[in-house]
């Protein structure tokens, strides 16, 4: 059974500072992996879809990255903002006729101005 | 990128009624959606995929005389909670693919449900 991992469970970084959100899983079967964003009481926002056969990702300031080996995916976020502070969540999908997406549970990320 | 909208954002209803949550599509036909239940930081869970003009596909566990779904058409679908219990309280969120088959998931608002 596919288990997705998250960590941290939550970072407080400062304006204007590089981070990096990590997710892993234990199935390196995956036919593609999706970073969303989740703003408080809110449904999710599609950030970053990187299907089995890429290595990376990018939009504006995001950069996601995927090591199918070692069952690994980094979200890069340049020069943070204030607006930047959600919940970040990765998911993994098995195969084009397997409807599951496997979530993590989410890093909360705080920015302060 | 594609739209997917839900409706009602929150509902407050009393012990052993029934709520409808919709989930539609704007701009593109989704013949498959997904309905997902999200507890106070935790993850998605996926509860069923409901499949336009057949019998929705429940997760395991899931109850689907308690959750019923209906895919009445290419760009609705509905989730009903029955007999609604406070246990059930949780943010209900739905999904769709949008055509060709790339795999990328987009998602409705969210519904939060708080039965009394």
């Amino acid at each position: 059974k596919q288990e997705v991992t998250q960590i941290p469970a939550a970072l407080s970084v400062p304006e204007g500072e590089n981070l990096v959100l990590n997710c892993s899983f234990t199935d390196s079967a995956i036919y593609n992996l999706q970073w969303f964003r989740q703003d408080p009481g809110k449904g999710l926002t599609s950030l970053l879809l990187i299907q089995s056969s890429q290595r990376e990702q990018t939009s504006g300031r995001l950069n996601a990255s995927l090591d199918k080996s070692s069952g690994r995916s980094t979200l890069y976020i340049a020069a943070s903002q204030p607006g930047d502070s959600a919940t970040y969540l990765c998911a993994v999908r098995r195969n084009p006729n397997n409807n599951d997406m496997r979530f993590g549970a989410g890093t909360r990320l705080t920015v302060k101005p | 990128g594609a739209v997917v909208s839900q409706h009602p954002s929150w509902v407050i209803c009393k012990s052993g009624t029934s709520v409808k949550i919709e989930c539609r599509s704007l701009d593109f036909q989704a013949t498959t959606m997904f309905w997902y239940r999200q507890f106070p930081k935790q993850s998605l869970m996926l509860m069923a995929t409901s499949n336009e003009g057949s019998k929705a596909t429940y997760e395991q566990g899931v109850e689907k005389d308690k959750f019923l779904i209906n895919h009445a058409s290419l760009t609705l679908s509905t989730l009903t909670v029955t007999s609604a219990h406070p246990e059930d309280s949780s943010f209900y969120i739905c999904s769709a693919r949008a055509p060709p088959a790339t795999g990328e998931l987009f998602f409705g608002e969210g519904s939060r449900l708080t039965v009394l």
